[in-house]
């Protein structure tokens, strides 16, 4: 069974760019998080989705972040403009309906910019 | 707020030696507490939990025991292989907010040498 998956596994940009990060859950998953991690420092959950839903987006920048699940499936997370703060691993998990506590993590999105 | 508190790393051990790593929390409420694992180039892994005082999590040596009158859940394996060096990641369920969600500690890398 496919874990999940993301892309770009790095990214580099200068700072004002935009960047999006892209993930695809495991097959039959319908709860979806996003988080970011700084360095030396543990996950921080930004948005998670129920289905297409974003049912907790408290912790989202949303002046500059955004994010989507169109189709209840894969998901985007958008940065516009990108600051030198956001130079972080941007984590994306997965879970079965009411399972939050078991969740299943990507490999992440290191991103830097410069 | 909750919050997951963890010994700082690295911690570097001989194989075959016995690990323990520290983990307390702060959390209004009864979370339950999990130990993650990201291994090298890889997504976090549950690696155990525990959902009420007492309980003692276990998975392939690891066990962590939740102690609750010292706010604890400290994560500990007998005799550590190489295949054990890994950063490892303490943390609790949270609902305040009205939603489910994990809150990690910073994490700790742990190298095992032969």
């Amino acid at each position: 069974e496919a874990g999940v998956v993301q892309s770009p596994r790095y990214k580099i940009i200068e700072k004002k760019q935009p960047v999006a990060f892209w993930c695809n859950p495991i097959s039959g998953h319908n709860t979806l998080y996003w988080y970011r991690q700084n360095l030396g420092q543990g996950p921080e959950l930004l948005i998670r989705y129920e289905n297409e839903e974003a049912v907790d987006d408290s912790q989202l920048p949303k002046d500059r972040f955004s994010a989507e699940r169109l189709k209840g499936v894969d998901s985007t997370l958008k940065i516009q403009p990108a600051e030198l703060g956001d130079s972080a691993v941007y984590l994306c998990a997965s879970s079965l309906e009411g399972q939050f506590n078991e969740q299943f993590f990507g490999p992440g999105t290191r991103l830097t910019v410069l | 707020g909750n919050s997951v508190t963890q010994m700082e790393g690295p911690v570097t051990l001989s194989e075959e030696a016995f690990l323990t790593i520290n983990c307390t929390y702060t959390a209004t409420g009864y979370p339950s507490l999990f130990w993650y694992v990201q291994y090298p180039g890889e997504g976090l892994q549950l690696l155990l939990k525990a959902t009420k005082a007492d309980d003692k999590g276990s998975n392939k040596g690891f066990e962590a025991t939740y102690r609750k009158e010292t706010t604890s859940f400290h994560l500990e394996k007998g005799s550590v292989q190489v295949s054990d060096s890994a950063v490892y990641f303490c943390a609790l369920s949270d609902r305040s907010g009205g939603y489910n969600k994990l809150i990690f500690g910073a994490g700790t890398r742990l190298a095992v040498h032969p």
